[in-house]
Order: structure tokens, then sequence, then C-alpha cells
């Protein structure tokens, strides 16, 4: 069966620190990745996706994710992190096929602190 | 840009009601997903639709019902309701290609008294 694994379930960081949240995924196929942001109360908002292609993907806010294949990893990175980006992350994969493309595979979140 | 819209944002019902969330599909999306989200925890897939025929099944309890109309909205018909349904549901949306993403809405925040 598919799931995904985050690493991280708690990330308290100051301003400015560096950010990388783990992510792996147990596929044997074809499969797209995601991370999604969700803030308090809120919805989920793609941060970013990776179909195929560079394996190092640009999202929104300054995140960046990259795609090692043979290690089934796609981890989420910020160079520096600010207060606003406190939340919750969550790492989710689908398996690429026709009319699959919001039956998503989440992983069990991190929740993102960061001190002002 | 149109997003997906969900109704209503919140709702409160006392055990062993019957509940029933919309949502409303980005224009020229045929596949409609449901997902809940208990406190704490991640989204859990329960259903979704394409061309208003199921299309797939997670873990939505047999207590729970769904279907996409004509206009490709969907209902969530949820009764006998029980305290342990108390979850954001969230709804959406996408086109029925492959190698797309889904679009989501706001979420439905369901409290069982």
């Amino acid at each position: 069966a598919q799931s995904v694994s985050q690493h991280n379930h708690h990330v308290i960081l100051s301003e400015a620190a560096s950010l990388e949240l783990g992510c792996n995924y147990s596929y044997g196929g074809t499969v797209n990745l995601f991370w999604y942001v969700q803030y308090p109360g809120q919805h989920l908002q793609l941060l970013l996706k990776y179909f195929s292609g560079d394996p190092l993907v640009k999202g929104i806010k300054g995140f960046e994710a990259e795609f090692i294949k043979s290690k089934f990893s796609f981890n989420l990175r910020k160079p520096s992190v600010q207060w606003s980006d406190t939340a919750e992350y969550f790492c989710a994969v689908n398996a690429g096929l026709r009319n699959q493309g919001g039956k998503l595979i989440f992983g069990q979140g991190t929740e993102l602190s960061v001190k002002p | 840009a149109a997003g997906v819209i969900q109704s209503p944002r919140h709702l409160i019902k006392e055990k062993r009601e019957t509940a029933t969330l919309k949502c409303y599909p980005i224009p020229r999306h045929d596949t409609v997903y449901w997902y809940q989200q208990g406190p704490g925890q991640d989204p859990q897939f329960l259903i979704s639709f394409y061309e208003k025929m199921q299309s797939d099944k997670g873990s939505i309890p047999d207590r729970f019902s769904a279907q996409q109309f004509s206009d490709y909205h969907s209902e969530l018909n949820m009764s006998s309701l029980e305290l342990g349904d108390s979850a954001l549901y969230f709804c959406a949306s996408s086109t029925g290609r492959a190698h797309t993403e889904a679009f989501f809405g706001q979420g439905t925040r369901l409290t069982v008294v």
C-alpha cells in the first residue's frame, strides 16, 4: 500500500534559520509529489508539486523541494524562514493516473513553529 | 480565479442527527474528492467522483454517502452522527487528466455535540 512518512512532527526554528522537512514515500509506480501548507484553521494550500522533469522544484513563498527517486524522498527546503511560515506542512503523493489527481495520500504532517 | 466552494463553512449537529455538506468544484473540473481531517490528523481520503460516477472509495463509513450531480457539484450526506465525526471536511476538484493537481476548498468544520 502507498504510504507517506514525514520524519519531523514538530520543528521549532528562529527567524532566518534554514528549514528542511523530510518526506519519504512508498509506492512502486509513477507518482506525483506535493507539499501543502495549512495555516491554523484554514484549508490546504499547494506550496509546490513535482510531476516530471527537473527534480528540483520551486514553489511559492520561497520554498523548494528536491525529488530523489533512488531514495523515494521529496524533502522541502527554505533557506530562511519567517515568522509567517508558522503552519503545518503536509507531504502528499498521488498515483499520477487518470482521475486520480486528487486522491492523495498524506504524510502525518510537520508542525513548524518559527520564533520571531 | 474561481475556486472550490464548500458550504456551510461551519456546522454544529447533535449526536444521531444528519448533516449534508456541499461542494462546488472549479468550472470545467469533472472530478471531486472528499477528505476528512480530524483534530491534529492528516487528511484522509473518503470518496471521489468522476463524471457523476463514484470513481474511488477510501475510508468512508457506511453511515456516510455522497453523490455528484449533473452540474458536477457534490454532496456528502452523513447520518447517525457520532462525536468522532467532528472534523474538518475538505472537498477538492480536478480535471480527469493524469498528472494533474487537485484544488482544495476552504472546508466545512463539523462539530458534533
